[in-house]
């Protein structure tokens, strides 16, 4: 059966790290993945876009690598601060018909 | 400024009665979809709609209906044969039907079903 899997449902980190987010997924093949940032009672919001040909992308502190042998995403946070706190969605294209969500991941940056 | 508008942010409903959730965008984009959020659980599919006057059940359709009159909006009815109603709704919206094209989410309305 098709399965996108978030590492763990909570992180800490300290501040000043580096988080590090994953994403596996078994039984789809995406041509595109996307990461999402959502804060509590909003609506995500769309951070990175990263194509299957696209091995890493980059975007001020976030890093996305895709890895289609190994059906893996991760996501990086460098020099993470408590502003960063939030769920982290990845999302999977869907046979380019609609795109099929992560659980997230909760990420906790301590002062 | 352009956006996804969502309304009410909350919602509340005796068991039985049907309802109906809002959903407006401003951005010109041509696909239009609807989410629903529980906790510990990744967004499901409900409807999605790629041109006006057409649209797909998602992954957990039964239960919700859909239409598509406009281009701005997409209104969600959920019924009474939707067995456990009480959840966060979300609505986004895209430019491009495909896939390469990031979502757009508005800020969700939270329905609770007694």
């Amino acid at each position: 059966s098709q399965k996108i899997e978030q590492n763990s449902e909570a992180l800490n980190i300290q501040e000043g790290k580096t988080a590090t987010l994953t994403c596996n997924y078994t039984n789809y093949s995406p041509a595109y993945l996307q990461w999402y940032r959502q804060d509590p009672g909003r609506g995500p919001v769309f951070l990175l876009l990263i194509r299957e040909n696209e091995k890493e992308k980059r975007k001020e502190r976030l890093k996305v690598t895709f890895d289609t042998t190994l059906k893996q995403s991760l996501f990086h946070i460098t020099a993470s601060q408590p502003a960063d706190s939030a769920t982290y969605l990845c999302a999977l294209d869907n046979y380019g018909q609609n795109f099929v969500f992560g659980p997230g991941t909760r990420l906790s940056v301590l002062p | 400024d352009g956006g996804i508008t969502q309304s009410p942010k909350y919602l509340f409903r005796k068991e039985g009665q049907n309802v109906t959730l809002s959903c407006e965008q401003n951005l010109n984009h041509d696909a239009m979809y609807w989410y629903r959020q529980d906790p510990g659980q990744g967004l499901r599919l409900i409807y999605y709609s790629q041109i006006v006057n057409d649209f797909q059940k998602g992954d957990i359709a039964e239960g919700y209906s859909v239409s598509r009159e406009k281009k701005e909006s997409f209104p969600l009815t959920v019924t009474s044969a939707q067995k456990n109603p009480t959840a966060f709704y979300l609505c986004a919206s895209s430019l491009d039907p495909g896939t390469n094209s990031p979502l757009h989410f508005g800020n969700g309305t939270r329905l609770t079903v007694t």
